[in-house]
């Protein structure tokens, strides 16, 4: 099973500023790499997938970077609407797995 | 719109077993595969396994291997998530959702576009 870790746990970013999450894979998973938003009490959002491909709807603000085993997403901007748990997925077999999730919180 | 609806809530006692339906429209049901997601209360996302709407096979993650079961009704664009031996840590959220972003129809290598709205399965003596 590849295990896919995310840090931190916890970010505590201003509204107008940048925020970084990161994920790490415990093998290579090429591309296939998807970031969800999920806000309390809702299911899940697919914001970016094929590690930097924005889902349909999903603003310009989010971006995401990587390949392997090392991605990122990026909120260039953050919006009230942005204080969220993010999970990365990866897809790369029969097997998929989440990581643990960056809660964004409001500093 | 594409949609996936899930059952309602369910409330069950250890040891019972429970069955999940998650129903599909606005896209032809036997493209896509259709996934299953737990999240126990105030935990994280755990993936489950994965049906394929046209054929029928299943892949589930070893730890769920043994006690859950997938399955599908093609004639009303349906599948189904039974789980079995139910305990009391096995209250969470339950997420049906459609793989249908990355590698297109057909295939299991994309992310999940599509989620059902979720179903509260409840454990409990």
């Amino acid at each position: 099973e590849i295990v896919m870790t995310q840090s931190p746990a916890t970010l505590s970013v201003s509204p107008g500023e940048r925020a970084t999450l990161s994920c790490r894979a415990s093998q290579s998973v090429s591309s296939n790499l998807a970031w969800y938003q999920q806000k309390p009490d809702q299911p899940p959002r697919l914001l970016i997938y094929g590690a930097s491909t924005r889902a349909t709807g999903i603003p310009a603000r989010f971006s995401g970077s990587g390949s392997g085993t090392e991605f990122t997403l990026t909120i260039s901007s953050l919006q009230s609407e942005d204080f969220a748990v993010y999970y990365c997925q990866q897809y790369n077999n029969w097997l998929g797995t989440f990581g643990q999730g960056t809660k964004l919180e409001i500093k | 719109q594409v949609q996936l609806v899930q059952s309602g809530a369910e409330v069950k006692k250890p040891g019972a077993s429970v069955k999940v339906s998650c129903k599909a429209s606005g896209y032809t049901f036997s493209d896509y595969y259709i996934y299953w997601v737990r999240q126990a209360p105030g935990q994280g996302l755990e993936w489950m396994g994965w049906i394929n709407p046209n054929r029928g096979g299943t892949t589930y993650a070893q730890k769920f291997q043994g006690w859950v079961t997938m399955t599908r009704d093609t004639s009303i664009s349906t599948v189904y998530m039974e789980l079995s031996s139910l305990k009391s840590d096995d209250t969470a959220v339950f997420y049906c959702a459609r793989g249908g972003a990355g590698f297109g129809s057909g295939s299991y290598l994309n992310a999940f576009d599509i989620w059902g709205q979720g179903t509260l399965v409840t454990v409990s003596s």
